[in-house]
């Protein structure tokens, strides 16, 4: 299994521009989120996913958007891209349903805005 | 509000000394507690956590950490400290009673193991 992949690893945008964060799991898991890690948060919700087509906002969602047609994918959409936006982003996977509360996180993609 | 406190920024050990890092959590209901270790440049990975029943549990790399539920606190352990676990450390709480399936990390713990 390759656990969460994410791609790209390192993206720079110019501001205004738009871009998705790719994310994807083949463990079959239900339960999809996005997290922003800045120097010192933590990690911030962005948003995230109980199963196929259906998303919720978390804690931090103004600025991005997201998808889940199908249970392996669940990218990320900045749209018009802002400095505010400089971070790492972290997707990870659960399967609450099956008993399965631990996280499994991607490497993180380090975007940077300028 | 639901929320996890890790009140040290950084915590130092000599290499062979026991370590622990601090949490605490506020939720309303039952906590479902995890430990995390983010090595650098890296995502995190999951060490342990605490569901239901015997208050001390054991993880990976010889990790533990004890559920204190009068005391909110799900403070990790190890015995001897390493160099390669200086890493970034979060604890983080699903309340499971919610319905929301969010989970509430802390601001991360940097453990540094002297040699």
């Amino acid at each position: 299994n390759a656990g969460v992949t994410q791609t790209p690893k390192f993206r720079i945008l110019k501001i205004g521009q738009s871009m998705t964060l790719q994310c994807a799991q083949d463990m079959n898991h239900n339960y999809m989120y996005w997290y922003r890690q800045d120097p010192g948060m933590g990690l911030k919700l962005i948003y995230y996913s109980v199963g196929a087509g259906i998303t919720d906002k978390g804690e931090v969602p103004n600025g991005y958007n997201v998808s889940r047609s199908t249970t392996e994918d669940f990218p990320l959409r900045l749209e018009l891209a802002a400095p505010s936006q400089t971070s790492v982003y972290f997707c990870a996977s659960s399967e609450l349903d099956r008993g399965l509360y631990e996280q499994y996180f991607g490497p993180g993609t380090r975007l940077t805005v300028t | 509000a639901q929320s996890v406190a890790q009140p040290e920024d950084q915590v130092n050990v000599a290499e062979g000394n026991p370590l622990t890092v601090k949490c605490t959590y506020s939720v309303s209901g039952n906590p479902y507690l995890f430990w995390y270790v983010q090595y650098p440049n890296r995502g995190l990975q999951f060490l342990l956590k605490y569901i239901t029943g015997d208050n001390l549990v054991k993880g990976s790399y010889g990790f533990e950490a004890e559920f204190n539920k009068s005391q909110t606190s799900f403070h990790l352990k190890k015995p001897s400290a390493l160099v390669s676990d200086s890493a970034l450390y979060f604890c983080a709480v699903l309340n499971a009673d919610s319905g929301t399936y969010k989970y509430i990390f802390g601001t991360g713990t940097r453990l540094k193991v002297l040699a």
